[in-house]
């Protein structure tokens, strides 16, 4: 079955650049959604089809893709921004979707 | 704005059946996939099912073929997960998915 793997742990401090990368196989044909949760609350949008940004998102949130891997960036991360990360794409056929493993983000 | 709002959810017993709910505006409904994700306590994130825009492409994460059914009604602007032969596993928050929006979720809990 499909994965998409997404390094379990990313830790800056804070005012710096936080990388998230989630690769998969179909990541070059499929688009990838990046999701924010924070502890006890429902997860939310930060960028979708790869790249593009909610109303309401900060500018600090950007998405990429290259290849295999998509990549969410995080200029100047804040200590607001402490997460889990999950990138979230489907496979080849646009049937099947998948969630990555998700990133904890740390900012301290 | 999109809005989703799931119900449906509760507590019952392995083997039992439940049938969410979830109840859509704010976008033209009948032009839209839709998907029903969940997530286990202290877990990550799982898709479970998704539904064509006219209801005639059904797919499902591998844990729950057989026992869970997708289904929509385009009239009444909702989607909904019937499921069967429920597991403790099965135990998570659901959530109502389209174009990457959520709702905010219902519980199920399968516990004897």
């Amino acid at each position: 079955s499909y994965e998409l793997t997404q390094p379990p742990s990313v830790s800056v401090s804070p005012g710096q650049t936080a990388r998230i990368t989630c690769s998969g196989d179909a990541l070059p044909k499929r688009y990838a959604y990046w999701y924010q949760q924070k502890s006890g609350q429902a997860p939310v949008k930060v960028i979708y089809e790869d790249t593009k940004r909610p109303s309401g998102i900060p500018e600090r949130f950007s998405g990429s893709s290259s290849g295999t891997m998509a990549i969410l960036t995080i200029y100047g991360a804040q200590v607001e921004d402490e997460a889990d990360y999950y990138c979230y794409s489907s496979d080849s056929s646009g049937n099947v979707w998948v969630f990555g493993g998700g990133t904890k983000l740390t900012v301290l | 704005e999109v809005q989703l709002v799931e119900s449906g959810g509760d507590l019952v017993q392995p083997g039992g059946s439940l049938r969410l709910s979830c109840a859509a505006s704010g976008f033209i409904f009948r032009n839209y996939w839709m998907s029903w994700v969940r997530q286990a306590p202290g877990k990550g994130l799982e898709w479970v099912a998704n539904i064509k825009d006219d209801g005639t492409e059904k797919y499902y994460v591998d844990s729950v073929k057989g026992r869970f059914t997708i289904s929509r009604d385009n009239a009444k602007n909702s989607v909904y997960l019937q499921m069967n032969s429920l597991r403790t596993e099965d135990t998570a928050v659901y959530y109502c998915a389209v174009s990457g929006d959520w709702g905010q979720g219902t519980l199920v809990t399968v516990s004897s």
